[in-house]
């Protein structure tokens, strides 16, 4: 199984531009990347998976190099209301079973006004 | 993204009773779902894994007969936490996983805090 490692935490402001970076070295052939939300008292929720190169949806944008050994999540313009704790996930995706996500600790980000 | 529900949101008990959580996938069905614990200010920490119809498999350290895990249909999963002690006293997230497309997605649940008195 993949490790992940990414910063305890990060400080921003509102209306700044937020990238988060995992390290996973040790990332297989059919391990996606994969990143998740949590606030406190609920679940984590799916922002965003992605395989290489780069990946868009409405929330963020997922950067992967070509030998994938890292991957950057960023938020385009934080609010308050992104503060949260931020967890980068590699895994088999494809494969089905029972490939496992194990959460790293993830990156508490704390957004200021 | 797909919705996955827990029942009870919340849970207070004595100890020494037992308590059974849900899980569903409302929107997809899930070939494998997973039971994960949190406590505060902790990352989250795989239990089991299941597969419908099959038995659980269960991560070093936890114990099955503690910890039953009935995958009952490809969009419910139960965790009953038998005989629950203070210690067992925590955030208990479930997680669906689904394909879409080519690759599989995971969702969670809201998460059950169990408190034991």
């Amino acid at each position: 199984l993949a490790k992940t490692t990414q910063p305890i935490s990060m400080d921003s402001y509102e209306g700044q531009e937020v990238n988060i970076t995992c390290s996973h070295n040790n990332i297989a052939t059919n391990d996606y990347i994969t990143w998740y939300q949590q606030f406190p008292s609920q679940g984590p929720r799916f922002i965003i998976q992605g395989y290489k190169t780069k990946v868009t949806n409405e929330v963020a944008s997922l950067f992967i190099p070509a030998d994938r050994k890292s991957s950057t999540l960023s938020l385009p313009r934080v609010s308050l209301s992104d503060t949260a704790v931020y967890y980068c996930l590699v895994g088999d995706m494809i494969s089905g079973g029972y490939n496992k996500l194990i959460f790293g600790a993830g990156t508490r980000l704390a957004v200021h006004p | 993204g797909a919705v996955v529900s827990q029942h009870p949101s919340r849970v207070i008990c004595k100890s020494g009773t037992s308590v059974k959580i849900e899980c569903r996938s409302l929107d997809f069905q899930a070939t494998t779902m997973f039971w994960y614990r949190q406590f505060p200010k902790q990352s989250l920490m795989l239990m089991a894994t299941s597969n419908e119809g099959s038995k659980a498999t269960y991560e070093q350290g936890v114990e099955k007969d503690k910890f039953l895990i009935n995958h009952a249909s490809l969009t419910l999963s139960t965790l009953t936490v038998t005989s629950a002690h203070p210690e067992d006293s925590s955030f208990y997230i479930c997680s669906a996983r689904g394909r879409r497309g080519v690759t599989d997605t995971q969702y969670f649940g809201p998460g059950t805090r169990l408190t034991v008195l």
